[in-house]
């Protein structure tokens, strides 16, 4: 019973470098998202995707792009890294979409720290 | 737009002493959802409760125990004897239900607890 998986772990890059996080779920979740985590600002949602075939914008997207491969994985892409892109990454999924989706209860993987230098 | 605050950046106790973690959250809303979240040194977060708006009533589970007053606007988090292995971050989160939306959980900036032996 795996959960949610995130790899890489540990990634350290280059400025300018790119690099994709992929992220895969296996409890049959309708929801995948995509979150930042920086020291004293919680997490931010870099993108999400409410159901297989669509993603949209959350509150940070700029310098990255996703995919929604199948339901069960959804990946996020750096196409090219800058300083300000260091941060955890934690890819979470949830099971509902519509309706009422706000009480949706997120799982999430285990992070992905990222350092670009 | 909504907005949690958590004040509370670190708390740090003695084992076996209550602890209580402030929660204050801004929503137009009158449908919500509130969430709790751990987040252990390992760095998974792991949900720990869902409330919804309408339901004030307060919860215990064992050691932890919920608050919900929106008269005030917070939801606060007490853990009664605290152990070494409560030892974590903790996140308090708010979601408006919107009908198809999966985008708006807002996670506060967390509290850092630190149980002392």
């Amino acid at each position: 019973n795996a959960g949610v998986t995130q790899t890489p772990k540990f990634q350290v890059l280059k400025t300018g470098q790119s690099m994709t996080l992929q992220c895969a779920q296996d409890m049959n979740h309708n929801s995948m998202y995509w979150y930042r985590q920086d020291p004293g600002m919680g997490l931010r949602l870099i993108y999400y995707s409410a159901s297989e075939g669509t993603t949209d914008k959350g509150e940070v997207p700029n310098g990255y792009n996703v995919s929604r491969l199948n339901k069960r994985e959804f990946s996020l892409r750096l196409e090219s890294a800058a300083p300000s892109q260091t941060s955890v990454y934690f890819c979470a999924s949830s099971e509902r979409t519509g309706g009422s989706s706000g009480a949706n209860v997120l799982t999430f993987g285990a992070g992905s720290r990222l350092t670009v230098l | 737009a909504q907005k949690v605050t958590q004040a509370q950046t670190e708390i740090s106790v003695v084992e076996k002493e209550d602890v209580t973690l402030d929660c204050v959250y801004e929503t137009r809303d009158t449908t919500y959802y509130l969430f709790w979240y751990k987040q252990p040194p390992s760095g998974e977060l792991v949900f720990l409760i869902r409330r919804n708006s309408f339901d004030e009533q307060n919860e215990i589970s064992g050691r932890y125990s919920w608050n919900f007053q929106k008269s005030t606007s917070s939801f606060n988090f007490t853990i009664t004897a605290s152990q070494v292995v409560d030892s974590a971050v903790y996140f308090c989160a708010l979601s408006e239900a919107r009908f198809g939306s999966a985008r708006q959980l807002t996670f506060g900036s967390g509290t850092q607890l630190t149980v002392l032996p």
